[in-house]
């Protein structure tokens, strides 16, 4: 069973467009997480939630919006979609909000193309 | 301001020989944790390893260890007995707390090829 999934895999879509990435853990844990890799690798967290309420909110545009319907799912949703959007965007759940020892579970990723 | 450095872009190491992957940082704040994640060439996360500020020991997965020098603030991964599956990037990573809010940064990554 895929403990943290990821949908879709890829997405390639025009500028402009607005585009959803869904997450769900079956883990059980109280803490997801989304993180943003661009082309040269650098990683950025962008948003936690814990138990359905945002803990980080990093500086991303307001373009970016998590929604977390309960605490086994956090979707982004990106709105007017832009170049430099593409990147890889990883989900993460863990049992307890970091830092702590807990492990971080991660999807698979998902491969945004903004055209 | 709050920082995580790898100076190491690239490291070669032979199989089934140690390597000591380098992560500095930067922070005023007494309590943080440090973390190492590998991303294989496929292109999944995996975390790897945690350390916090207050540990009094370094933190030990299977093969992974954190070389934790508090004074001189670093945090080196240390594999030992390298496997072909080692080969991958690294990162190191760094949580914090700044005026209430939580914040997690990452360094640039250290690309890992293990030798036949």
């Amino acid at each position: 069973d895929t403990a943290v999934s990821q949908t879709p895999k890829y997405l390639v879509t025009q500028m402009g467009n607005d585009k959803s990435i869904k997450c769900e853990q079956n883990l059980g844990h109280d803490t997801m997480y989304w993180y943003k890799q661009d082309s040269k690798k650098f990683l950025k967290i962008m948003f936690s939630y814990n138990n359905k309420e945002l803990i980080i909110n990093e500086t991303v545009p307001n373009r970016f919006s998590p929604k977390s319907p309960d605490k086994a799912h956090l979707n982004l949703h990106i709105n007017s979609l832009e170049l430099g959007d593409s990147a890889v965007y990883f989900c993460a759940s863990s049992q307890l909000l970091v830092p702590s020892t807990d492990t971080q579970y991660f999807g698979p990723g998902t491969r945004l193309t903004v055209l | 301001a709050q920082k995580i450095t790898q100076t190491q872009p690239g490291m070669f190491v032979q199989e089934k020989e140690a390597v000591t992957l380098d992560c500095t940082y930067d922070t005023s704040d007494p309590s943080y944790g440090l973390f190492w994640y590998k991303q294989p060439s496929s292109g999944e996360m995996i975390f790897l390893i945690y350390q916090g500020s207050y540990d009094q020991q370094n933190a030990t997965e299977g093969r992974y260890s954190l070389n934790f020098q508090k004074a001189r603030k670093s945090a080196n991964l240390v594999i030992s007995a390298s496997q072909l599956g080692d080969s991958a990037m690294y990162f190191c990573a760094m949580s914090f707390w700044v005026s209430g809010t939580y914040k997690y940064i990452f360094g640039t990554g250290t690309r890992l090829k293990v030798l036949a």
